[in-house]
């Protein structure tokens, strides 16, 4: 059974902080990773997708980690409109469903 | 910016209804997809559908599910006889087929809120 799992949270931190998330999976033949948002009651937004090389997209950094399974979403300077639960997704090789993590809440306070 | 569209925003249902739940990709997106949401749960694949036919399905879509893409624009899922299990958020998603790209980005429509009662 493939799974995704990441620490819940929640994360509290103050405005300007740097903050990251890990999550690992269990798949081995997971083929492509993403990170989405999701603000309360919303449809997930996606955020990156997350490419072997690691990517940086303004202060949102990824990093994929094939060889131990997991992967990092690195949140620089953040801000109050952070706040949200973020998702660890993957695909399977071959395949297009995702399979989703139960997500990492963030709150980012004044 | 194309977004997907989803109609209804809040569907409420009787148990054993039948519900249509429907949803407009972006257009020059050729996959389409259903998620699920129970409330306080994972996101969950129902089913992928490409070139008017279902690629994918998960062990949830069973025979009580089927999707249409009844004209060139609309995707629907359509629920025979609502259970209230079947109480959670619907949404959509499409993605491009790019042959060279491998690109799989899904983006999601607002979702359906269903109630069963």
């Amino acid at each position: 059974r493939k799974e995704v799992e990441q620490d819940p949270g929640p994360f509290n931190v103050p405005e300007g902080a740097t903050v990251a998330f890990n999550c690992t999976y269990s798949n081995s033949a997971s083929q492509s990773f993403f990170w989405y948002r999701q603000d309360c009651r919303k449809e997930p937004k996606l955020l990156m997708s997350v490419y072997s090389s690691g990517n940086e997209d303004g202060r949102f950094t990824a990093q994929l980690n094939r060889a131990s399974q997991y992967i990092s979403l690195l949140i620089r300077d953040s801000k109050l409109s952070d706040s949200a639960t973020y998702l660890c997704v993957e695909m399977d090789t071959g395949r297009r469903a995702l399979t989703f993590g139960s997500g990492t809440r963030l709150q980012v306070q004044p | 910016e194309p977004e997907v569209t989803q109609t209804p925003s809040h569907q409420v249902t009787q148990m054993g209804q039948e519900v249509i739940l429907r949803c407009v990709p972006i257009s020059n997106h050729l996959y389409f997809y259903w998620y699920r949401q129970i409330l306080g749960q994972k996101v969950e694949f129902l089913v992928s559908f490409y070139n008017n036919e279902i690629s994918e399905k998960s062990e949830i879509f069973d025979d009580q599910f089927s999707v249409e893409r009844p004209d060139g624009s609309n995707f629907t899922l359509k629920i025979r006889s609502t259970k209230l299990e079947d109480s959670a958020m619907y949404f959509c998603a499409s993605s491009e087929v790019l042959a060279v790209s491998f690109s799989y980005e899904q983006y999601f429509g607002p979702g359906t809120r269903l109630t069963v009662t």
